[in-house]
């Protein structure tokens, strides 16, 4: 059974700092990968896919890396901004898996001015 | 392009009363669908998913029920529910491939008494 985890559970940064979100899983057999950002109170919005042949995967400010051997990803967030606050979640979808996502927990981010 | 449309966005019902959520996507055809619940403090859990109407795949044992009446429409029901069930109901669509992202609706925030 794959378990994801993230890590740090929240982190609040001044704004214009680069950071990076944490995402590990158990399974390294995974299909793809996914970053998604929820606001509170609404749905996910999918930010980034990573093929499990892709190292990394890019979109304006954001850089998800991936690393199956490892079992890790993480999210790059540059330069900052207010707007960013959110929760992150990354997801993954195992080999044999169908279209099953497991989600890990997630990272609050707060963007301070 | 393609949209998700969830309702209600805010629910609140008595122990022991049915339920019904309904999920519609337009834009696509033949989406996969799902269900997804996501409990104060814990991840997002995949409760259903559908590739097609009339098929239904439970991924947990629980008190609740789904059904696809129609190529783009999924429904979330209970006869009876518990103050378990409480907590943020999110659907989603997929295309038939694992190579694409999973797009989620605003939820349906349950809160039963």
């Amino acid at each position: 059974k794959q378990e994801v985890t993230q890590i740090p559970a929240a982190l609040s940064v001044p704004e214009g700092e680069n950071l990076v979100l944490n995402c590990s899983f158990t399974d390294s057999a995974i299909y793809n990968l996914q970053w998604f950002r929820q606001d509170p109170g609404k749905g996910l919005t999918s930010l980034l896919l990573i093929q499990s042949s892709q190292r990394e995967q890019t979109s304006g400010r954001l850089n998800a890396s991936l690393d199956k051997s490892s079992g890790r990803s993480t999210l790059y967030i540059a330069a900052s901004q207010p707007g960013d606050s959110a929760t992150y979640l990354c997801a993954s979808i195992l080999t044999g898996g169908g279209n099953k996502l497991t989600f890990g927990t997630g990272t609050q981010l707060k963007v301070e001015l | 392009s393609q949209t998700i449309h969830q309702w209600p966005a805010t629910l609140v019902q008595p122990v022991g009363s049915p339920l019904s959520l309904e999920c519609t996507v337009e834009g696509t055809s033949n989406p996969n669908l799902y269900w997804y619940r996501q409990a104060a403090g814990r991840g997002l859990q995949l409760l259903f998913y559908s590739v097609g109407i009339g098929q239904i795949s439970s991924e947990v044992p629980q008190n609740l029920s789904a059904s696809r009446p129609q190529d783009r429409q999924f429904i979330l029901s209970s006869k009876k529910l518990l103050l378990s069930d409480s907590g943020f109901y999110l659907c989603a669509w997929s295309v038939y491939t694992r190579d694409q992202p999973q797009h989620f609706g605003d939820g349906t925030r349950l809160s039963i008494l």
